[in-house]
């Protein structure tokens, strides 16, 4: 089945740390994208990519880092820079080319700070 | 910059009525895309119906419909015959359909809490 999948679903990390959250997608899509969610603030993009070896900032992405070696893979590092980590971190991707298409998203990591 | 507002933080519908829940956005663009993304307590999002601006009908997908009023910049979604898989968290979400600026990105609303009563 294609989809989406994020690893791991739980994480707890120490203030200092830096932590990679992974994403892994098969369907063949060349955009993909990182959220934040937050309780109360809906999602908020961290970083995109629309194609391998190219990625752009959002609008959090202080304490963040990302690569886009592969298609299928576009891995978020939360570096020990980012000042309020604990949240809930989803990874969505679509065909690139026409706004209307669909954002599929993963299934979420939770991120906790210890 | 674009936003998107959803007033109202919670609702709750008795199972096999209809509920509707409000959104408004705020943008200067001409042509854009909405959508409504369910959130169900396993926290996957899923797609439940878009609109594209440009389309005056408003779009149906089975039990829900929106209410796309371009001139008032609000993109209502209308659950029919409510079931309690319906019970979810519910956003709204807004997209740029400008080349030069499009990310791609999701523009999303803080959410609507959906409870469904048996």
């Amino acid at each position: 089945d294609g989809g989406i999948t994020q690893s791991p679903k739980y994480l707890f990390r120490k203030e200092g740390q830096n932590v990679t959250l992974s994403c892994e997608q098969n369907l063949n899509h060349d955009a993909m994208y990182w959220y934040r969610q937050d309780p109360g603030q809906g999602l908020r993009l961290i970083y995109y990519s629309q194609i391998v070896n190219d990625f752009q900032k959002g609008d959090i992405a202080e304490g963040y880092s990302v690569s886009r070696e592969k298609k299928e893979s576009f891995p978020l590092t939360v570096t020990s820079a980012q000042k309020n980590p604990t949240a809930f971190y989803l990874c969505a991707s679509s065909t690139s080319g026409h706004p209307y298409n669909e954002q599929f998203f993963g299934p979420g990591t939770r991120l906790t700070v210890l | 910059a674009q936003t998107v507002t959803q007033s109202q933080p919670e609702m709750s519908v008795q199972e096999a009525e209809t509920v509707t829940l409000s959104c408004t956005y705020d943008t200067s663009e001409s042509d854009y895309y909405l959508f409504w993304y369910k959130q169900p307590p396993s926290r996957q999002m899923i797609l439940v119906i878009r609109q594209e601006a440009y389309k005056q009908q408003n779009a149906t997908e089975n039990r829900f419909s929106v209410n796309f009023q371009k001139a008032a910049k609000s993109f209502s979604l209308k659950i029919s015959d409510s079931q309690l898989g319906d019970a979810a968290m519910y956003f709204c979400a807004y997209r740029s359909a400008d080349g030069s600026s499009n990310t791609g990105k999701l523009i999303f609303g803080q959410g609507t809490t959906l409870q469904v009563k048996p």
